[in-house]
């Protein structure tokens, strides 16, 4: 299985919209509606912050929101803040009954 | 509120067996599934593997051959074995609870996870 498509980078101003993209397949992001994003500052974990395409985990700000069209899932941030400048990453169910990840994007607000 | 830390060594040796441990606090292992995750330095996140409540396993294809994932239910741990390392294998490696998408069976994202461990490969 191949890691799933991000782009290396994606930067905005505060209070703007941006939009990070994670390309799979048939077989993982346009078979399914599995995906979810998470959130990564320098030396920390991981944290959830999108499942099942657009659910938010309680606590996760409104400001975040995924959606998706065929092999392509999205996962937008409105309202950016300096707090958001982190890696994302996507990821999702593959038909083989295993999971992939996106090589992740790295948000710089300027 | 569910914790899990890692623990073991943060140092191996080529062709041997890396060996960690997870353990879970503030919930029971006898539920849910519970997963191994590792980062490259500089890379992306990587999926190893995961063992359910009921002790059944699923790995990485491209890991499989070379790992284990078991539990010890008395000590709410799980742990993670992985033979014949290379330097390939350098990572900090990151425990985390899987769940399954809504209305299926199918395990793919990880809503808890533990602060991640160091492990390097080398002489």
């Amino acid at each position: 299985q191949s890691a799933l498509t991000q782009p290396a980078s994606v930067s905005g101003s505060p209070g703007q919209s941006i939009t990070i993209s994670c390309t799979g397949t048939i077989s993982d992001v346009g078979g399914y509606d599995y995906v979810s994003w998470y959130q990564q500052h320098p030396g920390k974990a991981p944290k959830l912050i999108i499942y099942d395409v657009t659910n938010r985990p309680s606590g996760v700000s409104y400001r975040f929101s995924g959606s998706k069209s065929g092999n392509t899932a999205s996962l937008t941030i409105s309202g950016l803040q300096a707090e958001d400048e982190a890696e994302y990453y996507c990821n999702s169910y593959v038909s083989s009954r295993s999971v992939v990840f996106g090589g992740g994007t790295k948000v710089t607000v300027v | 509120q569910v914790q899990l830390q890692e623990s073991g060594p943060g140092l191996v040796k080529p062709s041997e067996t890396l060996s960690l441990t997870c353990t879970v606090s503030g919930g029971s292992i006898s539920s849910y599934y519970w997963s191994w995750i590792r980062q490259s330095p500089g890379k992306g996140l990587e999926w190893i593997g995961y063992i359910s409540y009921s002790g059944s396993t699923n790995y990485n294809p491209s890991l499989k051959s070379r790992v284990t994932i078991s539990e010890d239910t008395s000590k709410n741990q799980f742990s993670l074995r992985l033979s014949s390392v290379t330097a390939a294998d350098t990572a900090v490696y990151f425990c985390a609870r899987g769940r399954i998408g809504s209305g299926s069976y199918r395990v793919y994202y990880f809503d808890y996870w533990g602060q991640g461990t160091r492990v390097t490969v080398s002489p």
